[in-house]
């Protein structure tokens, strides 16, 4: 069965420090999607970054970058030189290849201290 | 291009009424997921809708259903409400079924008295 955990629950940061989210996550598919999205107190999910499984190519996009390692299922998120407006809940989640169900980790909620 | 609508955005009931939530996809998208958030499960998969047709469907009692349209537009409905239907109910749209980029909407916020 699919699993997502997100063993942090809550990161304070100061402004401009950068920070790691942590996901690890379990499947038997050998092809799938990892994604990260972002919770704003308005409760829409945004989203941040998609990754396929046979792409282990690691990217930076603009403050964000993200770490994703197979062989120890985890795609980690960092954000760099974090701002106030980054204060939000985050939430990763695993996609199969077909249909569109989603399995999202409890989240992580980040507060960024100016 | 219009992002995903969802209404409405606040709804209080009472238990054992039901309740209708809406959700609007973007404009090309034929597939419509629902999903329930609450502070105990967090974000839960109800079903997905794609072309009229119910495609996969999460572990949830059968007070919950939906159903889609021609338009694209799908439909939530929970019959006899519980105090733990409380949640937040968020509407995905994709391209299609298997196109698992999805769009969230703002959510429905429903609250069970």
């Amino acid at each position: 069965a699919q699993k997502v955990t997100q063993a942090q629950t809550e990161i304070s940061v100061v402004e401009k420090e950068d920070v790691t989210l942590d996901c690890v996550y379990e499947t038997r598919d050998t092809t799938y999607y990892l994604f990260w999205y972002k919770q704003p107190p308005s409760g829409e999910l945004v989203f941040l970054i998609r990754r396929n499984s046979f792409d282990e190519q690691n990217e930076i996009s603009g403050r964000y970058s993200w770490n994703f390692q197979k062989s120890t299922s985890s795609f980690n998120f960092t954000i760099t030189a974090s701002q106030v407006v980054d204060s939000a809940v985050y939430f990763c989640a695993l996609s199969e290849l077909t249909g569109n169900q989603f399995y999202f980790g409890t989240g992580t909620s980040l507060t960024v201290i100016p | 291009k219009a992002g995903v609508t969802q209404t409405p955005r606040y709804l209080i009931k009472t238990r054992g009424q039901q309740v209708t939530l809406s959700c609007s996809p973007i404009s090309g998208h034929r597939s419509v997921s629902w999903y329930q958030q609450t502070p105990g499960q967090g974000l839960q998969f109800l079903f997905e809708y794609f072309s009229e047709t119910q495609r996969n469907k999460g572990n949830f009692p059968g007070r919950f259903s939906g159903r889609q349209f021609s338009n694209s537009r799908s439909e939530m409905n929970v019959s006899t409400l519980e105090l733990g239907d409380s949640a937040l109910y968020l509407c995905a749209s994709s391209l299609a079924s298997g196109r698992p980029q999805q769009y969230f909407g703002p959510g429905t916020r429903l609250t069970v008295l």
